[in-house]
């Protein structure tokens, strides 16, 4: 059974705009939770991180992320794009000492 | 510290060939995780070492891949016999026991013609 679920395969929103990418894991207890990002032929860069405590964590470059343990979710948000944020992201789960990732959401930002 | 690398970034092989690739990880971390990532997809772990030991192989890892930790330091990532199938970006990770964050190299680039 798959651990983590991306739902969305692309998103393309306009610069300026917010954004969500949506994240759904399964998994017993609650899990470490990560959100990576990968720009074209690159590695992953890790933008945030939940392990426990305030379900609302900040990452880097303005993203933040919500766990949400009654709908099994942890889903990614930015209130403003720039262009630059056009990249592939992972949502992951760390559980068996290793890193399970979703499929990837690739965004598209609209000038 | 200028984090994890990977030796080669891309590598043009021809089919039945053997291929190594190199990772060397953030020094103080002792656990080193080797990924695989077709075009389209998130990573797919392969396995991973903690110091030295090799702990745990995914099912994906077949009888022609091998790797290896000598001194628990550099891991080297070796396909025999490599096959279509096995074009991929290869990616390392490194961390700290416990998975608290793992921090990744920019991946090799294997393409098999």
């Amino acid at each position: 059974a798959q651990s983590v679920t991306q739902p969305d395969i692309h998103i393309t929103v306009s610069e300026g705009a917010s954004l969500e990418l949506r994240c759904n894991y399964s998994y017993g207890a609650t899990p470490y939770l990560f959100w990576y990002v990968q720009s074209p032929g690159q590695g992953l860069q890790l933008l945030l991180k939940y392990f426990s405590g305030d379900t609302l964590v900040q990452g880097i470059k303005g993203f933040e992320a919500e766990f949400k343990r009654s709908q099994s979710s942890f889903n990614l948000r930015k209130p403003s794009v720039h262009w630059s944020d056009a990249a592939e992201y992972f949502c992951a789960v760390g559980r068996d000492d290793k890193i399970i990732f979703g499929k990837g959401t690739r965004l598209h930002i609209l000038p | 510290d200028t984090g994890v690398s990977q030796d080669p970034r891309h590598k043009i092989t021809k089919r039945g060939q053997n291929v190594t690739f190199r990772c060397d990880p953030i020094s103080e971390h002792n656990r080193l995780y080797w990924y695989r990532q077709t075009l389209g997809q998130g990573p797919e772990f392969l396995t991973y070492f903690q110091n030295e030991a090799q702990l745990e192989k995914s099912r994906l890892l077949s009888d022609r891949f091998s790797a290896e930790r000598p001194k628990g330091s550099f891991s080297t990532l070796e396909i025999q016999r490599t096959e279509q199938g096995d074009s991929a970006m290869y990616l390392c990770a490194s961390s700290l026991t416990g998975l608290i964050e793992a921090f990744f190299g920019q991946g090799t680039r294997l393409t098999v013609v």
